[in-house]
């Protein structure tokens, strides 16, 4: 079976460009995360989807991140402007269900580098 | 609140050596727990979970954990480590939107 797939692995992009980052969750998975990996703060749930309906977004950090999901097989990721600050490994995750105890199956992640 | 401590930043150990991570937990109600392990350049891929029964748990690749409600504690162990190991391991608890993660712990495996 396949897994949550991100695209794009890697993208390096300009200060003030517009990033969009994208996620196909696992087939049949109702629930939809967005994550931010880095150093100084480790794993950062950003986004949470149910049934491609934003639940619990405060952890994005600011306006110029925005996320949607228009259907059960995708969701967008999307920084504008972005930052060098930005940089970060974005991964995308998806379960089944929504109580506490549902596994959480991670894509291998957008590296994203700002310069 | 929940919260997750890994006490290990980075933990050295030879090949064929035995392992434990350790994990200490924070949680109002029963705890749900889970191990993930980050390979370079991978996302996090699920080694184990606990969520009520047997407190020793099995997982992939040879891994298990004990659940020590008295201790708030999660340990991961394996008896033999492989050089294929050397990983990122993370411990959580929760899970959905209430899922916290902890700082991790970086294994390099010695020759």
């Amino acid at each position: 079976d396949a897994g949550v797939i991100q695209s794009p692995r890697h993208e390096v992009t300009e200060m003030g460009q517009e990033v969009t980052l994208r996620c196909k969750p696992i087939s049949g998975h109702n629930s939809l995360f967005w994550y931010r990996q880095t150093m100084m703060r480790g794993l950062e749930l950003l986004i949470y989807f149910n049934n491609n309906v934003p639940i619990d977004d405060s952890g994005m950090p600011e306006d110029r991140f925005s996320a949607k999901m228009p259907n059960a097989s995708f969701s967008t990721l999307k920084i504008q402007p972005s930052e060098p600050r930005d940089s970060a490994v974005y991964f995308c995750a998806s379960s089944t269900g929504t109580g506490t105890g549902n596994t959480i199956y991670f894509g291998e992640g957008s590296w994203l580098t700002v310069v | 609140a929940q919260s997750v401590t890994q006490p290990d930043i980075h933990i050295t150990v030879s090949e064929g050596a035995s392992l434990e991570l350790r994990c200490n937990y924070s949680y109002g109600a029963t705890p749900y727990l889970f191990w993930y392990v980050q390979s370079p350049g991978q996302g996090l891929q699920l080694l184990l979970k606990y969520f009520s029964g047997d407190t020793l748990v099995q997982g992939i690749k040879g891994f298990e954990a004990e659940f020590k409600r008295s201790q708030s504690s999660f340990n991961l162990r394996k008896p033999s480590v492989h050089w294929s190991d050397a990983a990122e391991y993370f411990c959580a608890v929760g899970g959905n939107n209430d899922m916290r993660f902890g700082a991790g712990t970086r294994l390099t495996v010695k020759p």
